[in-house]
């Protein structure tokens, strides 16, 4: 089946510095790449869609020049939060789109837990 | 607007059978997907349904009226590890997953 990988799989780092999330699709090709975040107890709340070759797009309530993505290639998408605070501490999720399979279906990285001091 | 409902939490005992059940309202639709999320982990794939009916896999089987906005997950033969969160998902017209807020499941002995 289709592998999704996440790197780091956990950080933890200082109020106000970037922290850069990879997202790579190793065995497919995926145009489209999704940026979840998870709370506590939550379910999985959509930062942005990610298309290779053009500008993500964010959802409403998601600031941009905060959570840049970049998704140069057809196998990598980065999240890089910029500035962190404490209230950024959370679950990022990445998912990347398989087109070629049968149900169009998400398959998810392992997530990348954030915890800023 | 686009909407998912299902259920919050959910409890079970081990070797009995539990539904459950989740309804959509998107704009257009591609597909209604069952996800697996066990806590502090990423969530993975059980089912998709996309025509009218049910889809069995094993111990579990996902089935869906589309005339209704309707699906339901059918968990069977309960096993302690089947505790976890699970999400129900509609593709809409984009090609986009709108997320339900997902059922905590807990299975006790």
């Amino acid at each position: 089946g289709a592998v999704v990988s996440q790197h780091p799989s956990r950080v933890i780092c200082k109020s106000g510095t970037s922290v850069k999330i990879e997202c790579r699709s190793l065995d497919f090709q995926a145009t489209t790449m999704f940026w979840y975040r998870q709370f506590p107890k939550q379910s999985l709340m959509l930062m942005a869609t990610s298309n290779e070759g053009s500008k993500a797009t964010y959802e409403q309530g998601v600031e941009k020049d905060k959570f840049l993505i970049n998704h140069a290639s057809l196998t990598l998408s980065t999240l890089t939060v910029t500035s962190a605070h404490p209230e950024d501490s959370s679950f990022y999720i990445c998912s990347a789109r398989d087109l070629t399979s049968s149900y169009n279906e998400q398959f998810f990285g392992p997530g990348t837990r954030l915890t800023v001091l | 607007g686009q909407n998912i409902d299902q259920p919050t939490e959910m409890t079970a005992t081990e070797g009995a059978i539990v539904q459950i059940n989740c309804t959509y309202q998107t704009s257009g639709f591609n597909g209604l997907f069952w996800y697996q999320q066990h806590a502090g982990e990423a969530p993975t794939f059980l089912s998709y349904n996309v025509l009218d009916g049910l889809e069995e896999k094993g111990r579990f089987s996902s089935f869906l009226s589309r005339s209704k906005g309707y699906s339901y997950l059918l968990l069977k033969e309960l096993q302690m590890k089947d505790s976890a969160s699970y999400l129900c998902a509609a593709m809409d017209s984009n090609y986009q997953l709108i997320w339900g807020a997902g059922t905590k499941l807990i299975i006790k002995p």
